[in-house]
């Protein structure tokens, strides 16, 4: 069974540009969640769907960063424009149940921030 | 503030020692759980506990979810440099899962 999908593994970018990142999740996971995880911390919770709804995104710094999983399957993270504290890495996972169980994670994706 | 709070923070022994890692919370969790992460990869997920009182063991480690749910421990028998990793405990909060800061052991040979 093949695993949660990120890309790319590494960016760096200026900051004030903008950045993409793209997860595809473990077929049949009807939850998918991004994370964000700063250097010597841990994963910090920034939005979370059930199918291509909105269940939580209460974290997530709307100003700059948004997200979405047009027909509840990939999901696209957007930061517009970089900050230098955005840089970290940005993990995606996927779960089968919403809030219970077990979370799939990605490899991730790094952000550098310069 | 943390919503769970992990200690110590960093952790280093030599191999065959014990440990014990700890979770905290002033909240009640529906469950929990340890995941394990290794640089440069995600989070995996070791155990997950949802009774009150509850111990897991997997080989070398031990689990326990405190009465109140409120807190976790995870203990290793006699580490071995292949333990080393970032420790995360993990709480389901209004259905999604929050994670604490880890506590990031580093097993010497």
């Amino acid at each position: 069974e093949a695993g949660v999908a990120q890309s790319p593994r590494y960016k760096i970018i200026e900051k004030r540009q903008s950045v993409a990142f793209w997860c595809n999740p473990i077929s049949g996971h009807a939850t998918l969640y991004w994370y964000q995880q700063i250097l010597g911390q841990g994963p910090k919770l920034l939005i979370q769907f059930q199918n291509n709804g909105v269940v939580d995104d209460s974290q997530l710094p709307k100003d700059r960063f948004s997200a979405e999983r047009l027909k509840g399957v990939d999901s696209t993270l957007k930061i517009q424009p970089a900050k230098l504290e955005d840089s970290a890495v940005y993990l995606c996972a996927s779960s089968l149940y919403l809030g219970t169980g077990e979370l799939f994670f990605g490899e991730g994706s790094r952000l550098t921030v310069l | 503030t943390q919503l769970l709070e992990q200690s110590p923070q960093f952790l280093s022994i030599q191999e065959g020692e014990n440990l014990t890692v700890y979770c905290n919370s002033s909240s009640v969790f529906s469950s929990l759980q340890w995941y394990r992460q290794e640089p440069g990869e995600g989070p995996v997920l070791l155990v997950t506990v949802v009774t009150g009182g509850e111990v897991k063991k997997l080989k070398r480690l031990t689990f326990q979810f405190g009465d109140a749910r409120k807190d976790s421990s995870l203990h290793i028998t006699a580490a071995q440099p292949g333990d080393t990793g970032l420790y995360l405990c993990a709480g389901e909060w209004n259905n999604d899962m929050r994670f604490g800061a880890g506590t990031r052991l580093t097993v010497k040979p």
